[in-house]
């Protein structure tokens, strides 16, 4: 059972180049989640999505754009990387109706603008 | 501004001993509180949670105090191992259902690291 997964895991951009973070789940679950992860910051929400065509922002949406063509995809694009962008990001998925609503995490995208 | 507001950022325990991890919210919309646990490299992982019709809920020996009226919840790891290393997270969101969904909010994280 794959769960979230995320590709690449680590990647290291150029300011002003621009790149797709993928993240894939495979259980069925409606909604789905866009986090950044700074040190001593917690994880910030960037775009989530409560199913297929439907996206909205987050707390901090500015530099980022995402699409939800499938229930199993949903892709973060950044335009014109900035050294600001530099954090680890995360892709998560849940159910409309979870045992516990929890949510399920991948293994992250640590990346780096310079 | 952070909504949901974490103490200590880190904490150092004997084997044996008890961590303890506060947290405060603000908005009294929230009606799920989940705890996360995350190793390095990892994402995180949920560990438990509760919901406000509870004062505590238990599992294993990891606690979750509730207080409604205070607005805040804790977390207790007994008997703490040198295996919960880890930083934990708290947070808070509405309850996923029908007409809602849970966007969560998060704490700063505490590192917590057991000594042997």
């Amino acid at each position: 059972n794959a769960g979230v997964t995320q590709t690449p895991k680590f990647r290291i951009l150029k300011i002003g180049q621009s790149m797709t973070l993928q993240c894939t789940q495979d259980m069925n679950h409606n909604y789905m989640y866009w986090y950044r992860q700074d040190p001593g910051m917690g994880l910030k929400l960037i775009y989530y999505s409560v199913g297929a065509g439907i996206t909205d922002k987050g707390e901090v949406p500015n530099g980022y754009n995402v699409s939800r063509s499938t229930t199993e995809d949903f892709p973060l694009r950044l335009e014109l990387a900035a050294p600001s962008q530099t954090s680890v990001y995360f892709c998560a998925s849940s159910p409309s109706r979870g045992r516990d609503g929890e949510a399920f995490f991948g293994q992250g995208t640590r990346l780096t603008v310079v | 501004q952070q909504q949901v507001k974490q103490s200590p950022q880190s904490l150092i325990v004997q084997k044996g001993g008890i961590s303890i991890i506060n947290c405060a919210y603000e908005n009294t919309a929230f009606d799920y509180f989940p705890w996360y646990q995350q190793f390095p490299g990892k994402g995180p992982a949920l560990l438990i949670a509760i919901r406000p019709d509870v004062s505590e809920k238990k599992e294993g020996r990891f606690t979750i105090s509730f207080n409604k009226s205070a607005k805040q919840f804790s977390l207790h790891i007994m008997d703490s191992q040198p295996g919960d290393s880890a930083t934990y997270f708290c947070a808070a969101s509405t309850f996923p259902s029908t007409d809602s969904w849970g966007k969560f909010q998060f704490g700063a994280g505490t590192q917590v690291v057991v000594t042997p």
